[in-house]
């Protein structure tokens, strides 16, 4: 679904460096979440935003950090980079209450 | 908190039909949802259930039963095209947010 596009898709980083991941979407909805999936753990929320004023911690935030630089734009940090970060991370949206997540094509990163 | 449990694997044969079965159990249920994940790919949306009963779309229906804390998904006329992951996920705690189940990995065979 190109209306939500995440950059990069594929990424090789080393423990301790710093990175970040960029979504942003041209659907209008206020709502963005970044998720990670890992094989036999299934997708876990990092953190959301359900506006540019709004950010909070989802079930597994340690470790990472967000911004929501507009309402189009929310980026995800790793601070320093360990090797459990490796994964597949997801940048969602969504309208609201009750609507369903639209998915951003996600970013494979591999932390060495 | 929110506890979902799927099968992790199910095999099937090309036109037959299969139900992949989610139970759960969460404090403010507001909705399920189920996705479909082809491998390296994103979710994508299939169906949503609020409220008890079947809901139809097609070749896919999804069933719900808040009381029992359960839901189904139904494939039918299955072609090689449905060989996916399947994901189950429930809306609760408040707002948007949804906890997902590890997924149910179908393989469609001839």
């Amino acid at each position: 679904d190109a209306d939500v596009t995440q950059t990069p898709r594929n990424r090789i980083t080393k423990t301790g460096k710093r990175i970040m991941l960029e979504c942003s979407q041209t659907k209008g909805h206020d709502r963005m979440y970044w998720y990670r999936q890992d094989p036999g753990l299934g997708l876990r929320l990092i953190y959301y935003s359900f506006d540019v004023k709004d950010i909070n911690k989802g079930e597994i935030s340690d470790g990472y950090s967000v911004s929501r630089q507009a309402q189009a734009k929310f980026s995800l940090s790793l601070e320093s980079a360990i090797p459990n970060q490796t994964a597949l991370y997801f940048c969602a949206t969504s309208v609201g209450f009750g609507s369903p997540l639209h998915f951003g094509n996600g970013t494979r990163l591999t932390v060495t | 908190g929110q506890n979902i449990d799927q099968p992790t694997e199910m095999t099937a044969t090309e036109g037959a039909i299969v139900q992949i079965n989610c139970t759960y159990q969460t404090s403010g249920f507001n909705g399920l949802f189920w996705y479909q994940q082809h491998a390296g790919e994103a979710p994508t949306f299939l169906s949503y259930n609020v409220l008890d009963g079947l809901e139809e779309k097609g070749r896919f229906s999804s069933f719900l039963s808040r009381s029992k804390g359960y839901s189904y998904l139904l494939l039918k006329e299955l072609q090689m095209k449905d060989s996916a992951s399947y994901l189950c996920a429930v809306g609760g705690g408040g707002g948007n947010k949804l906890t997902f189940g590890t997924g149910t990995q179908l393989k469609v065979e001839l």
